[in-house]
């Protein structure tokens, strides 16, 4: 078993969609828990943080984390054709320097307006 | 242009060629990494460097070479390369006690083995 899995897609919504984009770990020593955005021709940039289980919030964008299924969950209000882009989810065991982040391969999301 | 430089943007080069990539970042972080990114793949930890001392070299084929001459600067250097090397060599900077959420990444150098 991969220690992350994500499903590539791709995903196709309408202007306006609620997206579920979801991840699942096999590692349980994962505290740290991110989605980086890719778009096409640029370097991933962290989206979203969260440590260890729950929620946050920022604006359109909510992430979950729930250790006890190892699973994990980016969720996007009012998508927008500018959300077009790569998601990728990351986990880390540490938080200090020199830690890798393991990644999946990524969700690609098409919003069309 | 990000916190962290990449150059060069895109580079072809055959089997037989040295070349160097080039990673500079400008955000006083600590510990720099190369990943490799390939079509439907996760993004692969190839090398990690913390103050300036390697710390994890992914089993990563010797046609590869990183260098960190100092905390602001990597290289990879490549030479016979295989078609197969051909992906997206993206790098990466962090700060100590932020290796989770303080990853910044640069755009990348577009590799093409031919």
């Amino acid at each position: 078993q991969k220690e992350v899995e994500q499903d590539p897609g791709p995903l196709s919504v309408p202007e306006g969609a609620i997206v579920s984009l979801n991840c699942t770990y096999s590692n349980s020593a994962f505290q740290y828990f991110m989605w980086y955005r890719q778009y096409s021709r640029k370097g991933p940039e962290l989206l979203m943080y969260t440590y260890s289980s729950g929620n946050k919030e920022d604006g359109r964008f909510t992430a979950q984390v729930d250790k006890s299924s190892k699973y994990i969950s980016l969720f996007i209000r009012d998508s927008q054709p500018s959300d077009s882009a790569t998601y990728l989810c990351a986990m880390s065991a540490a938080n200090q320097a020199g830690t890798a982040l393991i990644f999946g391969k990524g969700t690609t999301l098409s919003v069309s307006s | 242009e990000t916190g962290v430089t990449q150059t060069p943007r895109h580079l072809v080069m055959g089997m037989t060629n040295k070349k160097s990539l080039k990673c500079e970042q400008h955000l006083g972080h600590n510990a720099m990494y190369w990943y490799k990114q390939s079509a439907k793949k996760p993004l692969e930890l190839m090398f990690v460097y913390s103050l300036e001392e390697r710390v994890e070299n992914n089993s990563v084929p010797s046609r590869f070479s990183p260098e960190c001459p100092n905390s602001s600067h990597l290289f990879l250097h490549l030479h016979t390369l295989q078609p197969e090397d051909s992906a997206l060599y993206l790098c990466a900077s962090s700060q100590d006690g932020q290796g989770g959420y303080g990853y910044t990444f640069g755009s990348g150098t577009r590799l093409t083995v031919v």
